[in-house]
């Protein structure tokens, strides 16, 4: 079984200042993990991935997430915050080897970001 | 650039009645999902269906749901009777695969139902 918890559900940050918003994740596999952004009245826009190529991973609008087994987190990061980036955050896992999850995936809470001019 | 498209956006419907959420998954996708998403809570998975049957589901999915590829493009959840707590965001979702790099969900823009 899969879990992802999302530490804050909400995160306010300044213009230009660093977004940090924090995913740790229990899987009994290896887990794939992934990071989806939600903009008001719209659907779930990923973010980024990591698929066991690489603990740090790039994605979009500048975000990207390093992977640490040790401490079982994913984290996402940003180094200057816009505006457009206030939306809600999704973390969420996949247990791929050897499992019965046919690809399903399981979400964190979610976590509010909110930019400040 | 293809995506998930859902209809209707937002669905007003009485306690009890019957509604069909539809979607239309990536074309060359082969891999199905339906999530919900509760007023303020996370979103749920609550069925995954490949090669016209259902492969998993959870303990939400029971009975009063099911789901349906009709034909070659869409993807139908009906909610036989709907109850008051069926009101949620939900979200189809498709993918190529279930495994390996590549074969991420892509969502549609989700239908708020609302139960009167």
């Amino acid at each position: 079984a899969q879990s992802v918890t999302q530490l804050g559900s909400h995160v306010s940050v300044s213009e230009g200042a660093l977004v940090l918003l924090r995913c740790n994740y229990s899987s009994s596999v290896p887990p794939y993990l992934f990071w989806y952004v939600q903009y008001p009245n719209q659907g779930l826009q990923l973010l980024l991935k990591y698929t066991s190529a690489a603990t740090l991973v790039k994605g979009i609008n500048g975000f990207e997430a390093e992977f640490k087994k040790s401490e079982t987190s994913f984290h996402l990061t940003k180094p200057s915050a816009h505006m457009s980036d206030a939306a809600e955050y999704f973390c969420a896992v996949r247990a791929d080897a050897g499992g019965t999850s046919y690809g399903k995936l399981t979400f964190g809470q979610g976590t509010i970001l909110t930019v400040h001019p | 650039e293809p995506e998930v498209t859902q209809t209707p956006s937002h669905q007003v419907t009485q306690m009890g009645q019957e509604v069909i959420l539809r979607c239309v998954p990536i074309s060359n996708h082969l891999y199905f999902y339906w999530y919900r998403q509760i007023l303020g809570q996370k979103v749920e998975f609550l069925v995954s269906f490949y090669n016209n049957e259902i492969s998993e589901k959870s303990e939400i999915f029971d009975d009063q749901f099911s789901v349906e590829r009709p034909d070659g493009s869409n993807f139908t959840l009906k909610i036989r009777s709907t109850k008051l707590e069926d009101s949620a965001m939900y979200f189809c979702a498709s993918s190529r695969g279930t495994s390996g790099r590549g074969n991420e969900q892509f969502f549609g823009p989700g239908t708020r139902l609302t139960v009167l």
